[in-house]
């Protein structure tokens, strides 16, 4: 079963945009972590953030964490082409770090 | 570094057939996963491998799929009587810590 659902399923925006991304989740976990997918370079890991943390940056990208309404946010800002890809959130409830990954949001960047 | 990579890149088989896949995870990674992805979705867990525990099994679909794993190195996939709902891309990831996985590119599995 999915245990996180992303939305929306597919986002196309210009360049030098900010494009964000959802995740909602089921059940409690110890962390959630945000992948990128493209034929490229495979699956790519981005970013991570603990339950008890509720925002975190890395670059040009933020994710916050609400526990409560059990989401996740995925912020890039000023987006570029090379963005382009599928993203993924994915919850790991502990007990040895097996991920549950949702469906994915398609993200395409347009010059 | 070397990344993880995995063996074959496709591979198409007849339904029924028996198919092994090979993963060459990150040289010191202790963890190793294995995933599945079908078409357009997102990935599905299969199996877990620790170090020298006992391996968690607990995401594989049938009694067809079965993991091994030769201390912390290779690791092989096999599917038995393959049908075409295995059809998916098989993914490998292994980790250091109990965090960040590094994913291999996959191998595509076409069953026939």
């Amino acid at each position: 079963s999915q245990q996180g659902e992303e939305d929306p399923q597919a986002l196309s925006i210009q360049e030098g945009e900010n494009a964000t991304m959802n995740c909602s989740y089921k059940t409690s976990i110890n962390n959630l972590q945000w992948y990128r997918q493209n034929s490229g370079r495979g699956l790519v890991h981005l970013i991570l953030i603990r339950s008890n943390e509720r925002e975190k940056h890395s670059g040009r990208l933020r994710v916050t964490l609400d526990t409560s309404k059990k989401s996740s946010s995925l912020l890039i800002t000023a987006s570029r082409a090379a963005d382009t890809a599928s993203y993924f959130c994915a919850t790991d409830k502990g007990g040895g770090n097996k991920l549950t990954f949702g469906t994915g949001t398609q993200l395409k960047v347009e010059l | 570094g070397a990344g993880v990579s995995q063996s074959p890149s496709n591979k198409v088989t007849e339904k029924g057939k028996d198919v092994e896949l090979r993963c060459d995870p990150i040289s010191g990674h202790t963890a190793l996963y294995w995933y599945r992805q079908r078409l357009g979705q997102g990935l599905e867990f299969l199996i877990y491998f620790q170090g020298n525990s006992a391996p968690d099994k607990s995401g594989l679909p049938s009694d067809r799929f079965s993991a091994e794993r030769t201390g912390e190195s290779v690791s092989t996939l096999t599917i038995q009587r393959t049908q075409q709902e295995d059809s998916a891309v098989y993914l490998c990831a292994s980790s250091l810590q109990l965090y960040e996985q590094f994913f291999g590119p996959g191998t595509r599995l076409t069953v026939l």
